[in-house]
């Protein structure tokens, strides 16, 4: 069974520029998370989308968005890039349901991101 | 606002040790818990979880409980073998938004396990 895919796995980018990164979950998963890692803050919760609609956020600026289609898959976009955006970006999934379970999250290697 | 806070690392262990990595939580409500864990080169995935007080979790010999008296959730091994050398994570979700899948991560502590 495939793993949650993330590409891509390497980018550097300058500043003001934006970014698009992709996320292809577990086949069946409806849930697809994001989350920022960095050296100093850790990990920290971006969103969280199921069955398209954005159910979660986390205290991120609205440069951060993102967004899924309709077969689970899900993109997050960074606009007006500035060199504290350089992170390791992980995306997790996870079979989730309307009613909300405890289920185990799926992460994907990352998608690793240099803001020069 | 919730928080996880977890040993500092790193922990250097010889093989057959015993391990312990604290983890204390600050939270709203009744919050489910988890441990994750990071080997080199891989995503992160998931050990074990607990989804309420006095539960345990456990998973290739790891264990933790889930203490609400002591906000605590400590992760314990009883004898670490070299492939256990890894960054692992407490983390925890309280279900706001109606989603059990909005973590609050601790910083991670990595352990290392020598022969």
């Amino acid at each position: 069974k495939a793993g949650v895919t993330q590409t891509p796995r390497y980018l550097i980018k300058t500043r003001g520029q934006q970014v698009t990164l992709s996320c292809s979950p577990i086949s069946g998963h409806r849930s697809v998370s994001w989350y920022q890692q960095t050296p100093g803050q850790g990990l920290q919760f971006l969103f969280e989308y199921f069955s398209e609609t954005q159910r979660n956020k986390g205290n991120f600026p609205g440069r951060f968005s993102g967004r899924q289609f309709s077969n689970s898959r899900s993109e997050m976009n960074v606009s007006t890039l500035e060199l504290g955006d350089s992170a390791l970006y992980l995306c997790a999934s996870s079979r989730a349901t309307l009613a909300g379970d405890v289920g185990e999250l799926f992460f994907g290697e990352g998608s690793r991101l240099t803001v020069l | 606002g919730d928080s996880v806070t977890q040993m500092e690392g790193p922990v250097t262990l010889s093989e057959e040790a015993f391990l312990t990595i604290n983890c204390t939580y600050t939270a709203t409500g009744y919050p489910s818990l988890f441990w994750y864990v990071q080997y080199p080169g891989e995503g992160l995935q998931l050990l074990l979880k607990a989804t309420k007080a006095d539960d345990k979790g456990s998973n290739k010999g790891f264990e933790a409980t889930y203490r609400k008296e002591t906000t605590s959730f400590h992760l314990e091994k009883g004898s670490v073998q070299v492939s256990d050398s890894a960054v692992y994570f407490c983390a925890l979700s309280d279900g706001s938004g109606g989603s059990n899948y909005k973590l609050t991560f601790g910083k991670g502590t990595l352990l290392t396990v020598n022969p």
